[in-house]
């Protein structure tokens, strides 16, 4: 069974901090790492994706994956109240068109005014 | 980010009644579709995979008589969800995935669509 773990949370952090979200995952072959943010009753929407091992960033987030531990984790700097909203990690092992992503249940991080 | 468009938004139904959701992707050829069912304070479950001309390919546990996956496209594929209950209730996600997409994995979403069934 390949799992996509997401064991903290929920997350609360005061406006301007860093918030930092964690996801470990199972299947050692996977290959592509993606975080989806979810507002409340709205579909995901991809902010990164990550695919070798090291940091990447974009804006105020920075992805960071080591394949030994099987980790990765998003960390947002200078978190705003907009922020707000659950993030999904999800994992893909192999590429293809029918490759399936596989989800974590999400961490719901609050952004304090 | 390319645009995928899921309609109906919202759908209220009684039960026994049979229901259709359309999920289009409107700026790229979409090789595969895949379709979510999201429950309250849970994540995302893959239901189906589906290929344009093809059978879909359903998970563990979905039943395919119930959840009717139709991909007549590049650019369309619809779920019907027939005889519908109450606890057919859910979030259903579409999400699609392009030429040129396929080596990176990366899935685009449409908006969703919530489904009551009373």
């Amino acid at each position: 069974q390949k799992e996509v773990e997401q064991n903290s949370g929920p997350l609360s952090v005061p406006e301007g901090a860093i918030a930092s979200l964690n996801c470990t995952y199972s299947d050692r072959v996977s290959q592509s790492f993606f975080w989806y943010r979810q507002y409340s009753g709205k579909s995901p929407e991809l902010i990164m994706s990550i695919y070798s091992n090291g940091d990447k960033e974009d804006g105020r987030f920075t992805a960071q994956l080591n394949k030994a531990s099987q980790y990765v984790s998003l960390l947002i700097r200078d978190s705003q109240p907009s922020d707000s909203a659950t993030y999904l990690c999800a994992v893909i092992a192999s590429t293809g068109a029918n490759s399936k992503l596989t989800f974590g249940k999400g961490i719901t991080l609050s952004v304090r005014p | 980010g390319a645009v995928v468009s899921q309609h109906p938004s919202r759908v209220i139904c009684k039960s026994g009644t049979s229901v259709k959701i359309e999920c289009r992707s409107l700026d790229f050829q979409a090789t595969t579709m895949f379709w979510y069912r999201q429950f309250p304070k849970k994540s995302l479950m893959l239901m189906a995979t589906s290929n344009e001309g093809s059978k879909a390919t359903y998970e563990q546990g979905v039943e395919k008589d119930k959840f009717l996956i139709n991909h007549a496209s590049l650019t369309l594929s619809t779920l019907t969800v027939t005889s519908a209950h109450p606890e057919d209730s859910s979030f259903y996600i579409c999400s699609a995935r392009g030429w040129g997409l396929a080596n990176t994995g990366e899935l685009f979403f449409g908006e969703g669509s919530r489904l009551t069934v009373l």
